[in-house]
């Protein structure tokens, strides 16, 4: 059955940048979207932008543009999700999580990683 | 961007009970494009249903959406233990893809 892996827990300074990763078993990597989403302490989910490994092409919600990057690696079935400028507001919980249809990038998400604490403190 | 507004907020319920969860749309958008989770604390989201009335694979038959344009609408009938949880409603039809603020079901 289809996993994501994610990485461990990160704690950073204001002002410098995370890598978060995410890894797929069990299925196929390339053709199903890999999307990141975020749940700050205590509130709900916010979408932060996705790729389809196969087309290589990411998409940023627009609080994000310019201060993050979505990458996907298709050797390693592995999705990375690199946020820059980090502040005490990008506490959060990081998940990845996979598209349920083929090739759709707005997709519901049937498939979550476990999730990643980064917490941004001085 | 479409803004999603679910209520309540809270909803109080005993077991066996039915819940009837509401998530509201700023503009119309196709039903298609409308999923719904189920979140526990410390795990993540589990997809309940996907376009608006396709219950995911594994889903229990008392988990049932409906809705269309604007007003979408997640029931639980006759509530188990196991389903007092966080409820969120998520559009995904455009590239501004939204998530609603969730409503929590509680033991009453």
């Amino acid at each position: 059955q289809v996993q994501l892996v994610q990485s461990g827990a990160e704690v950073k300074k204001p002002g410098s940048s995370v890598k978060v990763s995410c890894k797929v078993s069990g299925g196929t990597f390339s053709d199903f979207s890999i999307s990141w989403v975020r749940q700050a302490p205590g509130q709900g989910l916010e979408w932060m932008g996705g790729i389809i490994p196969i087309f290589a092409t990411s998409h940023y919600a627009q609080r994000f543009q310019g201060r993050l990057t979505i990458t996907a690696d298709e050797s390693t079935s592995s999705a990375y999700m690199e946020l820059y400028g980090l502040r005490s507001e990008d506490t959060a919980v990081y998940y990845c999580a996979r598209g349920t249809f083929e090739v759709r990038l707005h997709d519901a998400f049937d498939k979550w990683g476990q999730g990643t604490m980064v917490t941004v403190s001085p | 961007e479409i803004v999603l507004t679910q209520s309540p907020g809270t909803l109080s319920l005993s077991p066996g009970q039915r819940a009837t969860l509401s998530c509201r749309a700023s503009q119309s958008f196709s039903s298609s494009y409308l999923a719904w989770y189920q979140q526990k604390p410390g795990q993540a989201p589990r997809l309940l249903i996907y376009g608006a009335s396709n219950r995911a694979t594994g889903i229990p038959d008392r988990f049932s959406g409906s809705g269309s344009g604007t007003d979408f609408t997640l029931n639980i009938s006759g509530l188990e233990p196991e389903d007092f949880a966080v409820y969120y409603c998520h559009q995904y039809s455009s590239s501004l893809v939204t998530f609603g603020g969730g409503t929590k079901v509680e033991i009453k």
